[in-house]
């Protein structure tokens, strides 16, 4: 079946740090792959996607590349703001693949200090 | 155009109780999505509508859940004698055609079982 692992949160980061989550799939078939962000009471927002290998996927400062032989697609922003301060999902699709949903990671809690 | 609409957005019911949600995708998305999130969990995927048709719904979590998309717009996702268990976030998301997974996310129901 179809499954994402990402870090375990909360991640703490002072504002303007480097910023890494990793994310690594297993998939039955080609996914897409995707980053979600929830802001504190909002719904899931779509930060941005990949759909084939090698290709990266960026918005608003992150960036994350789908790397096919490693299975992974972390996403990673240079310089994080406090308005970053979020729960991040990673997630994935088969195309056709079944069920056609999304299936999503635990999700990272991400906390950027001033 | 209001992005995808859900109706409660809280629902506190005793158990037993049945409960209703709604949901009234943007418009002209023909691909209908329910979810339900846990705390500290990702989305979790239940079942999709393409326009009326309910293509999948062999992950529904028991015969106690039940969704309708009669006239391939809104939405009704029903659970019928809830158990604290079902307490949970009920999402929605919608998307534009069948072969983009990209699915844009409502709010969500958060309901309470007591």
């Amino acid at each position: 079946g179809n499954s994402v692992t990402q870090m375990e949160g909360p991640v703490t980061l002072s504002e303007e740090a480097f910023l890494t989550i990793n994310c690594t799939y297993t998939a039955t078939g080609y996914p897409s792959l995707f980053w979600y962000v929830q802001y504190p009471g909002e719904g899931l927002q779509l930060l941005l996607k990949a759909t084939k290998a090698d290709d990266k996927g960026s918005n608003k400062g992150f960036e994350a590349t789908y790397r096919k032989e490693t299975t992974s697609f972390h996403l990673e922003k240079g310089s994080v703001q406090v308005s970053d301060s979020a729960v991040y999902f990673c997630a994935l699709s088969v195309p056709g693949g079944g069920a056609d949903g999304l299936t999503f990671g635990k999700g990272t809690h991400l906390i950027i200090q001033p | 155009d209001t992005g995808v609409s859900q109706n409660p957005r809280h629902k506190i019911t005793k158990r037993g109780q049945n409960v209703t949600f709604r949901c009234d995708p943007i418009s002209e998305h023909n691909r209908l999505y329910w979810y339900r999130q846990t705390l500290g969990q990702g989305p979790e995927f239940l079942t999709y509508f393409q326009n009326e048709a309910q293509l999948e719904k062999s992950r529904l979590l028991s015969d106690r859940f039940s969704a309708e998309r009669p006239k391939g717009s809104f939405s009704t996702l029903e659970i019928q004698r809830t158990e604290q268990g079902d307490s949970a976030m009920y999402l929605c998301a919608s998307s534009p055609w069948t072969g983009e997974t990209e699915a844009f996310f409502g709010q969500g129901t958060r309901l309470t079982v007591v």
